[in-house]
């Protein structure tokens, strides 16, 4: 599959703060989506992006698609606890019915 | 309520046992897919099926094997050959509309471990 590379690998961040992820892809994209993992369970859609420059936002998320369209970014406003999971950026493969994921960033709040 | 449903939600396989992992969607999906996922890695592809009665290999199908009698059932068996099954195992289901990425949507998972 395609090779997505996404950072920071972990963070811990304090609970108010704005915290930022991205990712990058070897290849363009035509579409972007980011997923949010609790623990123990499986991924959830936040964000799908579609347009090259395109800023999408979901409550307190708020998702850019790369005007390079090899890069895409997550911004988390305002942290809480249950922001706590693994954020997963997704693209899509060789096939467009296929995706390729990135290895996750994973998000710890300290109260 | 529509949804993915997978179960059991933990299982443990003994030393040479083949255990199927079962996953059910009712929300008229046409593909299938099923992930593992391992520490510290993003989601790995080990089968996928776009119709009922066939399927293709994924990235890492070595040690498994699926059928698709049914759209709504896609289940996993990972066999004895699979010599390192812990895993947490991931099934997913999308729509195929020909034009662009189809958004997968995931069920919650099971835990196998290996006594």
């Amino acid at each position: 599959g395609q090779q997505l590379n996404q950072s920071p690998q972990s963070m811990f961040i304090q609970e108010g703060e704005d915290v930022s992820m991205n990712c990058t892809s070897s290849s363009i994209f035509n579409t972007w989506l980011w997923y949010k993992q609790d623990p123990g369970e499986g991924p959830v859609l936040l964000i799908a992006l579609y347009k090259a420059g395109e800023l999408t936002s979901n409550g307190r998320l708020t998702a850019q698609f790369g005007i390079t369209r090899k890069d895409s970014f997550l911004n988390i406003s305002a942290s809480i606890p249950s922001d706590v999971g693994i954020y997963f950026c997704a693209g899509p493969d060789s096939n467009d019915y296929k995706l390729s994921f990135g290895a996750g960033t994973t998000v710890t709040v300290r109260a | 309520d529509g949804g993915i449903t997978q179960s059991p939600k933990y299982l443990f396989r003994k030393e040479g046992q083949n255990v199927t992992l079962s996953c059910e969607q009712n929300l008229n999906h046409d593909a299938m897919y099923w992930y593992r996922q391992d520490p510290g890695q993003g989601l790995r592809l080990i089968y996928y099926s776009q119709i009922v009665n066939d399927f293709q290999k994924g990235d890492i199908a070595e040690g498994y094997s699926v059928s698709r009698e049914k759209k709504e059932s896609f289940p996993l068996t990972v066999t004895s050959a699979q010599k390192n099954p812990t895993a947490f195992y991931l099934c997913a289901s999308s729509f195929l509309r020909g034009a662009g990425v189809d958004i997968q949507y995931f069920g919650a998972g099971t835990r196998l471990s290996v006594l």
